[in-house]
């Protein structure tokens, strides 16, 4: 099945500099990639995801990169604010029965420095 | 419109105790999920249901059951609870296969 891998666990980033969180899948059947963020006592939220027929996709200072050779997509965030603090996690869609469930890597607890 | 909403948001358990978690969507999502979260792990499946009617076991299902009791509805239960079941509970779901899931605020479940 399929298998999500994070890195890194954690970041700590200065206010205004660049984070990238980067994940890697092993199902090359899978075609939809989220990524999460959930703050402190919340549930996950969506910030952005990207589809298998796309390479990237940016919505402000947020972006998902997909490399679906090497298996791997990546978020990066520029010029990142405190309130980017929060866990983020990507997941690929699986393939459990014909459902398409979701998998999740294990998160990236990120820390914005002011 | 609310989401997804769950009840109770916190509940403590001694072991061999059963309980019902509740969850209710108002978006007419077909697919509902359950999941855990422990630290380190991050989300892992336990039971899902892709339509009214149907359930199925994730990757996590043992000491678990669970109904979809309508389109809005799906309840997980614990039956005896134990100490590894000590977890934070997510209920999401989502209105078709592929598209983005919705989480609701979570249950934080102590069993002592």
């Amino acid at each position: 099945g399929e298998n999500v891998e994070q890195h890194p666990s954690t970041l700590s980033v200065q206010e205004g500099d660049s984070a990238v969180i980067k994940c890697t899948y092993s199902d090359s059947a899978s075609n939809y990639f989220p990524w999460y963020k959930q703050e402190l006592g919340k549930g996950p939220q969506l910030i952005i995801d990207i589809r298998s027929n796309v390479g990237e996709k940016k919505d402000q200072r947020i972006a998902v990169t997909l490399n679906k050779t090497a298996k791997h997509f990546s978020l990066h965030i520029t010029e990142t604010q405190p309130e980017d603090s929060a866990v983020y996690f990507c997941a690929a869609k699986a393939r459990i029965g014909s459902q398409g469930n979701l998998i999740f890597g294990k998160g990236t607890k990120l820390s914005v420095k002011p | 419109n609310a989401g997804v909403t769950q009840t109770p948001k916190f509940q403590v358990l001694k072991t061999g105790q059963s309980m019902t978690l509740q969850c209710a969507q108002d978006m007419n999502h077909n697919s509902m999920y359950w999941y855990r979260q422990d630290p380190g792990m991050g989300l892992r499946l336990i039971y899902y249901s892709a339509s009214e009617g149907t359930t199925d076991k994730g990757e996590v299902p043992n000491g678990y059951n669970v109904s979809r009791l309508n389109k809005r509805e799906f309840s997980l239960r614990l039956e005896s609870a134990a100490p590894s079941q000590t977890s934070v509970y997510f209920c999401a779901s989502m209105v078709g296969v592929g598209e983005t899931q919705y989480f609701g605020p979570g249950t934080r479940l102590l069993v002592l």
